[in-house]
């Protein structure tokens, strides 16, 4: 997964609580994004990193806030956790510094269940 | 592993045949567009690229082809396997060069 990890890989906690899902990376790249997979919706992109402490909104950012604090970390939380945000979650990097060609690489996913 | 997609489309092919998969993309001005290969309980797996100045590109066993005229990108995979068996999805770069958009894949069955 292109030095890609996540953590956690699953994770089940309630409605209200916070959750904080951890991308890690050692490809030093500087953009970074968390997607949302669900089913009938395919990848849609929450909030992403074009560098230390330089984050923008995506299509579905609402409910979820990020921090990149360091060149490897992207953090992404839900502040108070509800059932619509139950997905799977994926992280994933791009060396291109904002030029034409986006090539991105994906982590293996974190499964979230909110009840 | 879940279920990336509970409706999209299935192409089922035999073992040793070519596989074509299509994708039609939403934005004229895009430049650069992905195919992703995403197996059960896996993240996306990078397969192939092409830029919007090329018609066509291959790579081991796989070709992308891009029609800009209708929008329109297709994967072929030659000598289909098992392991080939995936929900594919293509990927287009908006403007700007920082976001793609996906497509909702197709299932590849590969039959034995």
């Amino acid at each position: 997964d292109a030095g890609i990890t996540q953590s956690p890989r699953h994770k089940v906690t309630e409605t209200g609580t916070p959750v904080t899902l951890r991308c890690h990376q050692t490809e030093n790249h500087r953009y970074m994004y968390w997607y949302r997979q669900d089913p009938g919706h395919g990848l849609r992109l929450i909030h992403y990193s074009y560098g230390v402490k330089d984050t923008d909104k995506g299509e579905v950012s609402d409910g979820y806030s990020v921090s990149r604090s360091k060149t490897e970390d992207f953090l992404l939380t839900l502040e108070s956790a509800t059932s619509s945000q139950t997905s799977v979650y994926f992280c994933a990097i791009s060396p291109s510094p904002g030029a034409s060609y986006n090539e991105q690489f994906f982590g293996p996913g974190t499964r979230l269940t909110v009840l | 592993g879940e279920s990336v997609g509970l409706h999209l489309p299935t192409l089922s092919v035999q073992e040793g045949d070519n596989s074509i998969i299509n994708c039609a993309y939403s934005n004229s001005a895009s430049d650069y567009f992905i195919w992703y290969k995403q197996e059960s309980g896996k993240g996306p797996q990078f397969i192939i690229d092409i830029r919007s100045n090329m018609d066509k590109r291959q790579g081991q066993r796989v070709t992308v082809l891009l029609n800009k005229t209708v929008k329109h990108l297709s994967l072929q995979i030659a000598a289909t396997q098992p392991g080939d068996s995936a929900v594919y999805f293509c990927a287009e770069n908006l403007p700007g060069g920082n976001k793609l958009v996906f497509g909702a894949g197709t299932i590849l069955r590969v039959k034995s």
